[in-house]
């Protein structure tokens, strides 16, 4: 059962914008739009910033965005903050008769 | 308010067994798929189980079928994980997620530890 590969580490200067790619393959990015991305901070639950690929929750900043082209998903936070400061996890439904849902590996993001 | 709230963790013997529970509140429980995800101390997320609405369908991660069973009581508002034939490598926070739609965890507790020690 092969996690979604992420980046581990992402940084940049406050008001960058920074992009994380999540790869998958075809049985699950690459065939299905059913990718959530979730920010994570210490000691804390998730928290979904993005699902079906491009969609934000009600309340999630405008600053985040995602999108998808072939098997790999990305997520981009523009106008970086100290509060951005966070590990990321895209996440993907995936078509197998061993798993149903998969996450990515994780994404480090450090604002310099 | 949508809630949930973990509990039963703790610190277990290598081929133990342990249920845990997840409480919730502020939404109609019964309308939705729930899930457990768990995170390994100082490790990514691991997608572990979903059970529908109506307790019709089930699914399971591979590194946990067969020794994992969740299940729910929808006039309790709770959903369970009963864990047994336990393994080191199951040592973990557990948490409880609202599925809202597909793959779209929308409501997290605030997870419980579970220690898998001899």
């Amino acid at each position: 059962q092969s996690a979604l590969t992420q980046p581990a580490s992402v940084s940049g200067s406050p008001g960058q914008s920074i992009t994380i790619s999540c790869t998958g393959t075809s049985n699950d990015i690459g065939d299905f739009n059913y990718v959530s991305w979730y920010q994570q901070h210490p000691d804390k639950a998730p928290h979904l910033i993005i699902f079906d690929v491009t969609n934000r929750p009600s309340g999630v900043s405008d600053r985040f965005s995602g999108s998808k082209s072939g098997n790999t998903a990305s997520l981009t936070i523009s106008g970086l903050q100290a509060e951005d400061e966070a590990d990321y996890y895209c996440s993907s439904y995936r078509s197998s008769t061993t798993l149903f849902y998969v996450f990515g590996t994780g994404t480090k993001v450090t604002v310099l | 308010e949508v809630q949930l709230v973990e509990s039963g963790g703790g610190l277990v013997k290598p081929g133990g067994s342990l249920r845990l529970s997840c409480a919730a509140s502020g939404f109609t429980f019964s309308s939705y798929s729930m899930n457990w995800v768990r995170q390994a101390p100082g490790k990514g997320l691991e997608w572990v189980s979903s059970i529908s609405s109506s307790s019709s369908y089930t699914h399971y991660a591979d590194s946990v079928k067969g020794r994992l069973t969740i299940s729910r009581d929808n006039a309790k508002n709770s959903l369970y994980l009963q864990m047994s034939s336990l393994r080191a490598e199951d040592t973990a926070v557990y948490y409880c997620a609202r599925e809202y739609s597909i793959n779209w965890f929308d409501a997290w507790g605030q997870g419980t530890l579970v220690t898998v020690s001899s």
